[in-house]
């Protein structure tokens, strides 16, 4: 099985704030990486398709770079709204496998 | 638009059995993969299961494989889990979840399902 493993697992940051996640691969999954955003007590939300194409909807303060093992997603400009936990998810054998997520929090 | 509804969790003891169902209305559902994801309490997503648009193809998570079936429905827009043997390790929010242009681009509410004796 892949192993998608995210950095950091938790962080602080401020409105306004840029932030970078990173998920790595643990073999090489080409472009077939996709960022999801949930808030809690509601379903996961589609940001970011293919490394590195934006979800129809999804704010371009969104983006999302890489390929093969190592990945990243940016939010330019924080938001309130941004604070919430991020997800990776390989699709590119199954089992499907998602990261461990990382919390953002308000600072 | 497009709505998936979970439906059929609840309180179960080890060892029993249950079955989930997910409605979908406003697409084409026999043209389109499903999956289901869990997350419990507290944890991150797990994927649990796919199947194919024609139920030829599933696909099961290694936790799962042995006890769980996805099947579905096409007559009847629904999409089924059967969790047989349940641990409470089971114990989670299960999301059906679909494909339509993109990976997993529209989800259900979800339904909770608690193993506890």
């Amino acid at each position: 099985d892949i192993q998608m493993t995210q950095s950091p697992s938790s962080l602080s940051a401020s409105v306004g704030d840029r932030v970078t996640i990173t998920c790595r691969a643990s073999q090489s999954i080409s472009s077939y990486l996709n960022w999801y955003q949930q808030k809690p007590g509601k379903a996961p939300k589609l940001l970011i398709y293919a490394a590195s194409s934006l979800q129809s909807g999804v704010p371009s303060r969104f983006s999302g770079s890489g390929s093969g093992t190592d990945f990243t997603l940016s939010i330019s400009s924080l938001q309130p709204e941004d604070f919430a936990t991020y997800y990776c998810q390989q699709g590119y054998s199954a089992p499907i496998t998602f990261g461990q997520g990382t919390r953002l929090e308000i600072e | 638009q497009v709505q998936l509804v979970e439906s059929g969790g609840g309180v179960v003891q080890p060892g029993r059995s249950l079955r989930l169902s997910c409605a979908a209305s406003a697409f084409a559902f026999s043209n389109y993969a499903m999956h289901w994801v869990r997350q419990a309490p507290g944890k991150g997503l797990e994927w649990v299961a796919l199947m194919s648009y024609d139920g030829r193809n599933k696909y099961y998570a290694d936790s799962v494989k042995g006890r769980f079936t996805i099947s579905r429905d096409n007559s009847k827009n629904t999409l089924y889990l059967q969790m047989n043997s349940l641990r409470a390790e089971d114990t989670a929010v299960y999301y059906c979840a679909t494909e339509l242009g993109e990976p997993f681009d529209h989800w259900g509410q979800g339904t909770l399902v608690t193993v506890s004796s």
